[in-house]
């Protein structure tokens, strides 16, 4: 693995049914993020953590979920999903949330929900 | 509220030069980003700026001024490869960054 690698690259998914998008990094950074991506839209935050074993809300939270086990790894679940959440998804990690060496981002996920 | 300015869309030709422009109203600065996405891939770091001025950096330098809440990317000697678009975004005081939507460069031979 090098730098930050996303699964799967595309799904079709039906509403209602349950997702993991995976993402895992080998860098040793400690913040991780899932951003998703939409059409005349910036980069929107779904939810970050700063460390192993801490997440927090970002600016569109709501029907994702987030875990982090371990530095490397960090999930995003969605547990019903709805067409609204057609989207490409985004996994950054970052060496500190301080930032100013930028965020290093997956290749991204596309997703479509039916 | 929180927002970040960018034109849409820009053309420009080959060898040329171009500038595009952010303004930002943020609750706090930590600092500005500028990156380069191409269609279909993840974005890549360009830039950072913290202080005011212009960070040379090659062909991307990037201009700050806080006072007036504006940014510039210069990009220089355009090539074909620098088709693209490319995100403004400025970490806030609670260091999380907040996203432009993007200027799409079309570069025309």
């Amino acid at each position: 693995i090098a730098g930050i690698t996303q699964a799967p690259t595309s799904q079709i998914l039906a509403a209602g049914r349950r997702m993991t998008l995976r993402c895992t990094q080998d860098m040793r950074h400690n913040a991780m993020y899932w951003y998703r991506q939409d059409l005349g839209l910036g980069l929107r935050l779904i939810h970050y953590s700063n460390t192993a074993g801490t997440t927090g809300k970002g600016e569109v939270p709501d029907g994702y979920s987030v875990s982090r086990a371990n530095t490397d790894d960090f999930p995003l679940t969605l547990a019903s999903a709805v067409p609204s959440q057609t989207s490409v998804y985004f996994c950054a990690s970052s060496d500190s949330t301080s930032g100013a060496q930028g965020q290093f981002f997956g290749p991204g996920t596309r997703l479509t929900v039916l | 509220g929180q927002n970040i300015d960018q034109p849409t869309e820009m053309t420009a030709t080959e060898g040329a030069i171009v500038q595009i422009n952010c303004t930002y109203q943020t609750s706090g600065f930590n600092g500005l980003f500028w990156y380069q996405q191409h269609a279909g891939e993840a974005p890549t770091f360009l830039s950072y700026n913290v202080l005011d001025g212009l960070e040379e950096k090659g062909r991307f330098s990037s201009f700050l001024s806080r006072s007036k809440g504006y940014s510039y990317l210069p990009l220089k000697e355009l090539q074909m490869k620098d088709s693209a678009s490319y995100l403004c975004a400025v970490l806030d005081s609670n260091y999380q960054l907040i996203w432009g939507a993007g200027t799409k460069l079309i570069i025309k031979p």
